[in-house]
């Protein structure tokens, strides 16, 4: 079974456009995180949630908006998407903050 | 925010070597991590050492602390092609929450 599982893994659009990008893990961890990773493989942290709640909000534009159902899942809404957000996204978990993290396998983003 | 720093940027060995890859880093941490990414996948953590401890292994890994240097090393023992990977090294700095990570150290192991 899949530990962190995210989807999709490729997702190919056009400027302008709103899209999604979905996790779930299955680890019963109380923490998850986005990340975006650019094509020099810099790894930023974009957002984290513990219990459904916000604690971690980068400096990040507001046309990204997590969105957590419940603890198992955490999704990422893009709006008005810029050729600058193309990178790969990566959902991950963790049980205690920031400690020892469980990464899905990442959604490259390409906005064309 | 602060950034840890990979040392070097990459690495070529023979299989069966030893890898040894440093990190240093900015922030008064809390704890240290290492992670692995092979091509096309996640990160996968490897080790995490905390701030009062200076050593530890965890199979063929080897990672050292030295606060009063804020670095950090990871060696790897009688590397394999599987081995191939980019490693990152991550910083928790406790207070904010955050963690930092480097920029990666690709590793490549020939056959």
């Amino acid at each position: 079974d899949t530990a962190v599982s995210q989807t999709p893994k490729y997702l190919v659009t056009q400027m302008g456009n709103d899209k999604s990008i979905k996790c779930e893990q299955n680890l019963g961890h109380d923490t998850m995180y986005w990340y975006k990773q650019d094509s020099k493989k810099f790894l930023k942290i974009m957002f984290s949630y513990n219990n459904k709640e916000l604690i971690i909000n980068e400096t990040v534009p507001n046309r990204f908006s997590p969105k957590s159902p419940d603890k198992a899942h955490l999704n990422l809404h893009i709006n008005s998407l810029e050729l600058g957000d193309s990178a790969v996204y990566f959902c991950a978990s963790s049980q205690i903050l920031q400690e020892r993290l469980f990464f899905g396998s990442g959604t490259q983003l390409s906005v064309l | 925010s602060q950034q840890g720093e990979e040392d070097p940027q990459a690495l070529s060995i023979q299989e069966g070597e030893n890898a040894t890859m440093n990190c240093s880093y900015k922030t008064s941490i809390n704890n240290l991590q290492w992670y692995r990414q092979n091509s096309g996948r996640g990160l996968v953590h490897l080790i995490l050492i905390r701030s009062n401890e200076r050593e530890k292994h965890s199979g063929r890994l080897r990672v050292t602390l030295d606060t009063s240097k804020k670095s950090s090393s990871l060696l790897i023992t009688a590397s394999r092609a599987a081995d191939t990977a980019s490693y990152f090294c991550a910083e928790g700095d406790g207070a904010n929450s955050k963690l930092t990570f480097g920029k990666g150290i690709t590793l490549s192991v020939r056959p």
